[in-house]
């Protein structure tokens, strides 16, 4: 069954540098989601991305920010300069046309900054 | 201001029995209302998604009620096993975004 697959599983970086947390949605989809999860909180939506531009983004989603598709399968989270704040368990999703609200999640890349 | 609460952090049911799960919402008016599944240290996994204009939808031993006059959904599993025990958030949409609950834990209690 496909499945969405993010990497690092694991990353650990120092403040104040930048990290890409890469990202393979399920091949026919064509919404893509990233979302974090600090430790023991909610899930808490970052961006939404179709047709290869920001379709929605949260308050959390600033100009330390950003997203790409630079091809046809690996999607991109760009922290430019992270702060401890930024550490946080951070999910991919993908979904299809038609049902955009049926998302599904990739494993997450767990970002430590210290 | 807008909320979406989930009963109980943690719930304790007794296997074979049907354990329910309640989320409630204000100040949102989503068209559709999702259930998904996490286990620890692992991503979301969809379970259902409920429209607006249904009330109930069923799948396997799973349903889902959507009554947007209480503004409260309910997650049913019926008989229960150990292996359902995961923490089930409720997400809806809300102008293009997703929200989700902070879950609720249920513990399937051979």
């Amino acid at each position: 069954e496909p499945e969405v697959t993010q990497t690092p599983s694991h990353q650990v970086t120092q403040m104040g540098q930048e990290v890409i947390l890469r990202c393979v949605p399920i091949s026919n989809h064509l919404y893509f989601y990233w979302y974090r999860q600090i430790l023991g909180q909610k899930v808490e939506f970052l961006v939404s991305f179709y047709n290869n531009e920001i379709s929605e983004k949260s308050e959390i989603f600033d100009d330390q920010f950003s997203v790409e598709r630079p091809d046809g399968s690996n999607f991109t989270l760009k922290i430019r300069s992270t702060k401890l704040e930024d550490s946080a368990m951070y999910f991919c999703a993908s979904s299809e046309a038609g049902l955009k609200y049926e998302q599904y999640f990739g494993p997450g890349t767990r970002l430590t900054v210290t | 201001s807008q909320k979406i609460e989930q009963n109980s952090e943690a719930l304790n049911i007794q296997e074979g029995k049907t354990a329910t799960l309640t989320c409630n919402y204000t100040n949102y008016s989503p068209a559709y209302l999702q259930w998904y599944r996490q286990d620890p240290g692992r991503g979301p996994v969809f379970l259902l998604l409920i429209r607006e204009n249904e009330k109930e939808k069923r799948k396997e031993r799973l349903k889902v009620t959507f009554d947007t006059t209480l503004k409260q959904s309910l997650f049913h599993i019926t008989a229960s096993q150990p292996a359902d025990s995961a923490t089930y958030l409720c997400a809806l949409d809300a102008n293009d975004k997703i929200i989700f609950g902070k879950g609720t834990r249920l513990h399937i209690l051979p």
